[in-house]
């Protein structure tokens, strides 16, 4: 079957806008996750989802990022007055439940350029 | 909180040689750990991971991976690169609920 997804593969933006990511996992996995990576650095957590709820956002830098996913489904990650050092690859992976056992399968990134 | 080190920051080899990648994490407890891989132009990938059992767990592609408790390791290994191996590679560790922790990666060139 299909793998994630994430559009759009690459975002350009000025400093101050407002952007939004969006993630399309695979079918029937139950949990999602979000991670930012940053030129010459491994993927860092941001936020996990199982089902519609956040069950952990303990990795989000500051409340500009804001994720959702409201039918359990597609993510939109959301950046509001994006700065400069928001540019990086954002990364969308996900599992069938969550479990510490599970695999996380990744999409191919979101790059995200804040001018 | 959990952390990952990856020594080698790029590793250059020739085809044929023998590959052997550090990672040693900081978490005491139970650990899961994983070795992923982003081929150029691809997505990250699972190589392998270790959860209980076997220390030494084989991978795809003739990669294995050996967990040393008493050293909090889980290097990488292969016997014999291909040109197809370049790659960056990344260490993770995760423990219970806590989120997955990587490491900065190693980029692995190798050359004819």
């Amino acid at each position: 079957g299909a793998g994630v997804s994430q559009t759009p593969s690459n975002k350009v933006t000025e400093k101050g806008k407002y952007v939004e990511l969006r993630c399309d996992p695979i079918s029937g996995h139950t949990a999602l996750y979000w991670y930012r990576q940053s030129l010459g650095q491994g993927p860092e957590f941001l936020i996990y989802f199982q089902g519609t709820g956040a069950a952990d956002d303990s990795g989000l830098p500051n409340d500009r990022f804001f994720a959702v996913r409201p039918e359990g489904s597609v993510s939109t990650l959301k950046i509001q007055r994006t700065e400069r050092g928001d540019s990086a690859v954002y990364l969308c992976a996900s599992s069938a439940q969550g479990t510490h056992t599970d695999t996380q399968y990744f999409g191919p990134g979101t790059r995200l350029t804040v001018l | 909180a959990q952390s990952v080190s990856q020594h080698n920051h790029h590793v250059i080899l020739s085809e044929a040689a023998s590959l052997e990648l550090g990672c040693n994490y900081s978490y005491g407890g139970t650990v899961n750990l994983f070795w992923y891989v982003q081929y150029p132009g691809q997505h990250l990938q699972l190589l392998l991971k270790y959860f209980s059992g076997d220390p030494l767990v084989k991978g795809i592609k003739g990669f294995e991976a050996e967990f040393i408790k008493s050293k909090f390791s889980f290097n990488l290994r292969k016997p014999s690169v291909q040109w197809s191996d370049t790659a960056e590679y990344f260490c993770a560790v995760k423990s219970g609920n806590t989120p997955l922790v990587f490491g900065k990666g190693t980029r692995l060139s190798v050359i004819a």
